[in-house]
């Protein structure tokens, strides 16, 4: 079964210090895409990244970064200098990769994240 | 506006009653998808379309939920007899068929009072 555990629940940080955001996934599939998504107040969500199962690159996209380790399951993601604007819940997902695919999307349960001023 | 949008964006029922919400996909998209997201929670998947078709139903998605695309272009999620557990917000994604890139809607947020 395909499972995403985001294991942190609610995190605060002040204005200007660095977060890492944790996923762990489980699935069976050898192909497989990863996400990450933002979710502000208004509900939308935001896509922030796709990654798929064949590239550990790790990759970098302003304050933004993420960490893929395939052999700890692990899709993590860090904001540097973190503002105010990225109070938001981010959810990471998970996209199987088979033939014929629905390629729906498993979320994890998100983590709350909280910029203080 | 090229999003996917989605009608009503908010209501409120009162329990017993059917509602019925709409998704507009992006125009191209043959594939849309049904989520939905309890509060606390992470989406999650109730159904899909490939242009008219619905190739995919979660066990979420009871007797009393039916979706439908009639013409492959927009999708109305019904719920009938609504529970206070239907309370949620209803998320609509939209993609080419292939495509892991997934546009989702602003969702339809339910209240069952």
């Amino acid at each position: 079964a395909q499972k995403v555990t985001q294991a942190q629940t609610e995190i605060s940080v002040v204005e200007k210090e660095d977060v890492t955001l944790d996923c762990v996934y489980e699935t069976r599939d050898t192909t497989y895409y990863l996400f990450w998504y933002k979710q502000p107040p208004s509900g939308e969500l935001v896509f922030l990244i796709r990654r798929n199962s064949f590239d550990e690159q790790n990759e970098i996209s302003g304050r933004y970064s993420w960490n893929f380790q395939k052999s700890t399951s692990s899709f993590n993601f860090t904001i540097t200098a973190s503002q105010v604007v990225d109070s938001a819940v981010y959810f990471c997902a998970l996209s199987e990769a088979s033939k014929d695919s629905s390629y729906k999307l498993i979320f994890g349960s998100g983590t709350r994240l909280l910029v203080r001023p | 506006d090229t999003g996917v949008s989605q009608n009503p964006r908010h209501k409120i029922t009162k329990r017993g009653q059917n509602v019925t919400f709409r998704c507009d996909p992006i125009s191209e998209h043959n594939r849309l998808y049904w989520y939905r997201q309890t509060l606390g929670q992470g989406p999650e998947f109730l159904t899909y379309f490939q242009n008219e078709a619905q190739l995919e139903k979660s066990r979420l998605l009871s007797d009393r939920f039916s979706a439908e695309r009639p013409k492959g272009s927009f999708s109305t999620l019904e719920i009938q007899r609504t529970e206070q557990g239907d309370s949620a917000m209803y998320l609509c994604a939209s993609s080419l068929r292939g495509s892991r890139w997934k546009y989702f809607g602003p969702g339809t947020r339910l209240t069952v009072t």
